[in-house]
């Protein structure tokens, strides 16, 4: 079984302030997607990675893949209370239950941003 | 504006009991996937269809566990019996393959076996 890593598990800090979590894994995905769920609703996706070294911009969050497409990151500038929420990360094409499509997800990083 | 439906939102049921949890993924999605999430193993790929046909389900106890899709618009999962051990948070979700595709998650079935 292909794992993928997150850290932190649980991160608290004050509204404006940056952050980076991170995603990593020992195996290579053919691309990586972002997910932010809140309570109560399932995941919903933000974005999906695929070139090794890709860079995505979505407003306030930067995403990275690595070089070796084994690992990303995610950083929020000035954070905000509505960016409160579990992040997950999933790989896809990396499922070793023998279907390519499965989502292969971390156990994602609990972000509360505090006003 | 599609969304993925699920039901019932809340279940809660004794040992030993079947329980069923249904799906309707969005309209000319033809990939379902079944998901269970818990505290200790987070998000776990259990079953997933293409064209209603099963394509993989390794991720799921088979002796108690079985996932369906009796047609295009349902996607069912039982689980009989229940255990407790099973409590959990059931997610659907449906997606239209052909790439790097988009997962739609439904709300989720909220699973309690006493």
């Amino acid at each position: 079984t292909q794992l993928l890593e997150q850290s932190p598990q649980f991160l608290s800090i004050q509204e404006g302030e940056n952050l980076t979590v991170y995603c990593n894994s020992s195996s290579v995905f053919s691309s990586l997607q972002w997910y932010r769920q809140e309570p109560g609703e399932g995941p919903v996706l933000l974005v999906t990675v695929v070139t090794g070294g890709e860079v995505k911009k979505l407003k306030r969050l930067t995403f990275q893949f690595g070089d070796a497409r084994k690992d990303s990151s995610l950083h929020i500038t000035a954070a905000q209370p509505g960016d409160t929420g579990l992040y997950l990360c999933a790989g896809l094409g990396g499922y070793s239950g023998g279907g390519a499509d499965g989502l292969t997800f971390g156990k994602g990083t609990h972000l509360i941003i505090q006003p | 504006d599609a969304r993925v439906t699920q039901t019932p939102r809340h279940k809660v049921t004794e040992m030993g009991q079947e329980v069923t949890m249904r799906c309707q993924p969005i309209l000319g999605h033809n990939t379902v996937f079944w998901y269970r999430q818990t505290m200790m193993q987070g998000l776990e790929l259990l079953a997933y269809f293409r064209n209603r046909a099963p394509l993989d389900d390794s991720g799921m106890p088979k002796d108690r566990f079985s996932a369906e899709m009796p047609d295009a618009t349902l996607a069912t999962l039982k689980i009989q019996p229940s255990e407790p051990r099973d409590s959990a948070v059931y997610f659907c979700a449906s997606a239209k393959i052909g790439g790097v595709e988009t997962q739609y998650f439904g709300p989720g079935t909220r699973l309690l076996v006493l």
